[in-house]
């Protein structure tokens, strides 16, 4: 059974602080993506890795950064968290090669309620 | 600027009822996913429709891709409790989700 697994699932951080979360797939996917996710906004593309140490900005980068030093665990860092990032952050994993082959299931980990206070 | 739109954003039916979600866009995709997704928990795939004017059935739900590949819709016969989620469709590989239409099936 396939699986995405996010550390934590409720966080609540003060303003300012530095906040990692941290996914971790076991499918053997390459490429890994960043979510957020507001109502009636849909899930927003933070970032997202086509390979290790690869990263590439989805469409809010701002105030965020990623890490991929393993195959299997991608990470996301709020350098100094603000309340404007109180979300539900969504990890996700995909198999295959990046570019138009992307036409396939993404997994998705159980997502990280993150209030910023 | 929302790359896709969903309509309607909120649907509350009775049980037995059917319903109609759309998903419109501008852009042209190669493909399109639908997904659902309950509380508490990370967004399923539903299907993929990838055929300009492609119609996919998954028991009582219909999916289907508009000709130009900008829009698609979804369509619940006979809802059933069970079927109570936020839906989804996503774009571009992904990269892009939309709106999101959040049904409730009433008993």
């Amino acid at each position: 059974d396939v699986k995405v697994t996010q550390s934590s699932r409720y966080l609540v951080k003060r303003t300012g602080e530095k906040v990692f979360l941290e996914c971790v797939q076991d499918m053997d996917h390459e490429n890994m993506f960043w979510y957020r996710q507001d109502p009636g906004l849909g899930l927003r593309l933070i970032y997202f890795s086509y390979d290790v140490k690869m990263k590439e900005k989805g469409d809010i980068p701002e105030g965020y950064s990623v890490s991929r030093e393993k195959k299997e665990r991608f990470s996301l860092i709020l350098e100094s968290a603000s309340t404007n990032q109180t979300s539900m952050y969504l990890c996700a994993s995909l198999p295959g090669q990046g570019g138009e082959g992307w036409n396939t299931e993404a997994f998705f980990g159980q997502g990280t309620r993150l209030t910023v206070v | 600027t929302q790359l896709l739109e969903q309509s309607p954003q909120f649907l509350s039916i009775q049980e037995g009822e059917n319903l109609t979600v759309y998903c419109n866009s501008s852009s042209v995709f190669s493909s399109l996913q639908w997904y659902r997704q309950e509380p508490g928990e990370g967004p399923v795939l539903l299907v993929t429709v990838v055929t300009g004017g492609e119609v996919k059935k998954l028991k009582r739900l219909t999916f289907q891709f508009g000709d130009a590949r900008k829009d698609s819709s979804l369509h619940i016969t006979a809802a059933q409790t069970g079927d109570t989620g936020l839906y989804l469709c996503a774009g571009g590989n992904q990269f892009y989700f939309g709106t999101g239409t959040s049904l409730t099936v009433i008993p």
